[in-house]
């Protein structure tokens, strides 16, 4: 069975700030990483994807993997109000549909 | 534009009753999904199809079906509605990892 654990939060930042989220996962054959955003009351939207050990950064985003500790975070930069969402892990393995962590609620304070 | 649409985006059924959710895209995407979003529980996939005639069960398949006659349509079928699946359903399609979401259909079974 295919985990993806994620703090549900919330987690509250002041405006400006640096959010971290992050994910775990447990099979070892995961094969690429992908970070969805949802405002509340809509559908899922991709912000990133990575599939590589190391950073990838997309603008205010990057997006962190660490295959060895099945560790995938997402970082963002100069984080505003419209950030506030939640926040989807999602994993995928060939031969597989994606599956989602719970998400994480982030909330920025202005 | 391209898109992925459901209908109905709200629906009140009675338990017993057998209730088919609509999914339509117009991207010519092969692979189609169900998820299905419950308040502390995230996105779980229900079912999924990689293409026309292909049907595979997700983690949360119970009480569920689907059929996939062409590229463009996957209805979700509830057999006997129960109360446990009042729920947020999603379809989705994709190319690659990246999911494309429709709007969401809001199910109530009393």
């Amino acid at each position: 069975q295919k985990e993806v654990e994620q703090n549900s939060g919330p987690l509250s930042v002041p405006e400006g700030a640096i959010a971290s989220l992050n994910c775990t996962y447990s099979d070892r054959g995961s094969q690429s990483f992908f970070w969805y955003r949802q405002y509340s009351g809509k559908s899922p939207e991709l912000i990133m994807f990575i599939y590589s050990n190391g950073d990838k950064e997309d603008g205010r985003f990057t997006a962190q993997l660490n295959k060895a500790s099945q560790y995938v975070s997402l970082l963002i930069r100069d984080s505003q109000p419209s950030d506030s969402a939640t926040y989807l892990c999602a994993i995928h393995q060939a031969g597989t549909a994606l599956i989602f962590g719970k998400g994480t609620t982030l909330s920025v304070s202005s | 534009d391209a898109e992925i649409t459901q209908s109905p985006r709200h629906k009140i059924t009675e338990t017993g009753r057998q209730v088919t959710l609509a999914c339509h895209q117009t991207w010519n995407h092969n692979n189609m999904f169900w998820y299905r979003q419950d308040l502390g529980h995230g996105l779980r996939l229900i079912h999924y199809s990689y293409g026309v005639q292909d049907t595979n069960k997700g983690e949360v398949s119970d009480g569920y079906s689907v059929s996939r006659s062409n590229t463009e349509d996957l209805p979700l079928t509830l057999e006997s509605a129960a109360s446990s699946q009042t729920s947020v359903y999603f379809c989705a399609s994709s190319v690659g990892g990246e999911l494309f979401f429709g709007e969401g259909s809001r199910l109530t079974v009393l």
